[in-house]
């Protein structure tokens, strides 16, 4: 079935961009979805279909997709940016979702 | 729009359990509705998947055989039966609810989770 990684964690400074990469082959054919979870908290959807915010998700997150990397990018983090983020992915050929391992972003 | 898991608890080794999720708020019988886990500490991980009318149903092949989903629209609930658990079942499960109605929608809501504990 099809696979996606991401790094486990990537430190960033308040103020900073922070790039978190979600790897697979043809991703850019891929209906991929973001999520962030904070401690304690159900994650919650922060991209849609690679490049969609839902109402609420600030301008600051965004979603791009190239050949084999989705990118969930965070402009000017934020403390409260400090979570844990997964990538998911439709895979059409198994009838299965796929989420990512998890990066969690430290803020430094 | 409101999703409430129940059902949650410790559970024996090779014991069973019926987890529920109740929703509002919205029209529920046009939402494909999904459950995924998280062990603690752990990642993310899809279970299964049920379209509004029930005419397509989807699970992970991880667990393919020993879970069944099931929703009852006039209640507006989600269901998820378990079957021989073992302590890598020990986990939070969330229900949540497919953005558009389609299959490969993201998630856009989430339960708050029930945790399921598997332990003698």
């Amino acid at each position: 079935s099809y696979v996606v990684t991401q790094p486990p964690s990537v430190s960033v400074a308040p103020g900073k961009t922070a790039s978190i990469p979600c790897v697979g082959d043809n991703i850019e054919f891929y209906r991929v979805h973001w999520y962030q979870q904070r401690p304690g908290q159900a994650p919650v959807l922060v991209i849609s279909f690679g490049y969609d915010r839902p109402p609420g998700i600030p301008a600051r997150i965004s979603g791009s997709k190239s050949a084999n990397t989705a990118t969930l990018t965070i402009s000017r983090v934020e403390a409260g940016d400090e979570a844990d983020y997964y990538c998911q992915v439709w895979d059409p050929t198994s009838d299965q979702w796929v989420f990512g391992g998890g990066t969690k972003v430290t803020v430094l | 729009v409101r999703l409430v898991e129940s059902g949650g608890g410790l559970v024996k080794p090779g014991g069973s359990l019926r987890l529920s999720c109740a929703a509002s708020g919205f029209t529920y019988n046009y939402y494909t509705m999904n459950w995924v886990r998280q062990a603690p500490g752990k990642g993310l991980q899809w279970l299964s998947s049920i379209t509004g009318n029930s005419n397509y149903i989807y699970y992970a092949d991880s667990v393919k055989g020993r879970i069944s989903i099931s929703r009852d629209n006039a209640e507006k609930s989600l269901h998820l039966q378990m079957d021989g658990l073992g302590a890598g079942d020990t986990a939070v499960y969330y229900c949540t609810r497919s953005l558009l109605g389609t299959t490969e929608a993201a998630f856009d809501i989430w339960g708050q989770g029930a945790m399921v504990t598997v332990s003698s």
